[in-house]
This record gives structure tokens, sequence and C-alpha cells, in this order.
């Protein structure tokens, strides 16, 4: 069985930077593509970004390109989401996802999310 | 980007109802599409992919159809568990995956 757990809440300043990380645990990590999609209290959900790692491959929804960076560690079955200039509408739960077995692109297995509150 | 229009944003259903969520694409996705449910202050739980295979450990209650621009998902037989969010997907390959604005199904 996959699980994904993600590291705990943060609160932020305005301007900062963030990062939030995601350890997988069963199946084999790097065979599949991590995706960060967020929820902003309320609302509904919004891809962020893909990494794929065993190619090292990434993308980027254009509204965070620039700002967001993810990154995997195989060695540790980690996957990591920076998220920088923080404003305040980017307060939102951060997920993370497997995508799926038998095409990519569709989310079979979610992390607990992470919360991220961004306030002066 | 392909925009996902789902209807309606609320439905009221009573337990033991059928019922059905519609969602469009803004352009031809073939099968690229997902259903999930969430419930509150959960994350999202995959129950379709593919617009109609049923993912593996999910009711037979919930099925899903359609291609091109136009797909539905159908609880058969409502049970309380099933009042909760849900949200289709697209995920085609050549695109930015977006979701659909969502549907809240709640108690009558």
């Amino acid at each position: 069985q996959v699980l994904l757990v993600q590291s705990g809440g943060e609160v932020k300043k305005p301007g900062s930077s963030v990062r939030v990380s995601c350890k997988a645990s069963g199946g084999t990590f790097s065979s599949y593509a991590i995706a960060w999609v967020r929820q902003a209290p309320g609302q509904g959900l919004e891809w962020v970004a893909t990494i794929k790692p065993i190619f090292g491959t990434t993308n980027y929804a254009q509204k965070f390109s620039g700002r967001v960076t993810i990154s995997a560690d195989e060695s540790t079955g980690t996957a990591y989401m920076d998220l920088s200039s923080l404003r305040s509408d980017d307060t939102a739960i951060y997920y993370c996802a497997r995508e799926g077995m038998v095409v990519p692109g569709y989310f079979q297995y979610w992390g607990q999310g992470t919360l991220v509150t961004v306030s002066s | 980007d392909i925009q996902m229009t789902q209807s309606p944003s609320t439905l009221s259903a009573s337990v033991g109802d059928r019922v059905t969520i519609t969602c469009r694409a803004s352009q031809n996705i073939n099968t690229w599409l997902a259903w999930y449910q969430q419930r509150p202050g959960k994350a999202p739980k995959l129950l379709i992919y593919q617009a109609s295979n049923l993912e593996s450990g999910v009711s037979s209650r919930f099925s899903g159809s359609g291609s091109g621009t136009e797909f539905t998902l159908t609880i058969s037989s409502l049970q309380p568990d099933d009042f909760a969010t849900y949200y289709c997907q697209q995920y085609d390959p050549h695109s930015p995956y977006t979701f659909g604005q969502g549907t809240n199904l709640e108690i009558k």
C-alpha cells in the first residue's frame, strides 16, 4: 500500500518562502510521477506542478512559474515543493499526490495535506 | 488551458436516491478524465479514472461515463457516507491539468 506523509503546517510572512515535503512508502518511488495540488480555504482544487523522478523532468502550472520549484530525492523517496515570494492568496492546503499506475495524469494516492498560512 | 465545468454546483438528495453529476470540458479530452470524492477536512479520494474505470476498492455504486467533452458520474443508491464534494479532473497529456469547480452533494 502506497502511503504519502507530508510535513507539518507552516505559518509564513508575506515575501518569504516555504518548503513542503512528501515522503512516500510502498511502491517504487521513481516509477511514478508526483504532483502538487493546492486548495485555498473553501475553494476547489488547483494543480501546481508535477515531477517524474525517474527522468527528473518537471511541469509547472503557468501561474506558478518562477515562484515554485519541485524536486525529488530518490534515495529517501521524498518529494519537495518550494514556493517563494509568498502572498496572502497562497494560503492553502498543499497536497502531494502520486499519479496513476495505468496512465499518468490522474492522482491515485494523496498525502494528508499541509496547511500553509501566509500572514503578516 | 482546458476549462472544466461541473453541474450542478450543489445537489440535494436523500439516502437511496440515484444521482448524476455532469462535467463538461472546453475541448475534446477523449477519456482523459478522473472523478474524486472529498469529505470535509480530508484529502480527495480517487473514484474513477479514464472516464469509466472504477478505482480498486471503490463501491460499484459509483460509475462514470462519457468521452470527448461531456462526462457523468452516477451514484446508484446514495449512502450516508456519499454526502461530500465531488470533483472532475482532466489530464489531457498536451495540456495543464485542470479540475472542475466541484459539486457539493448534500442531504435533502
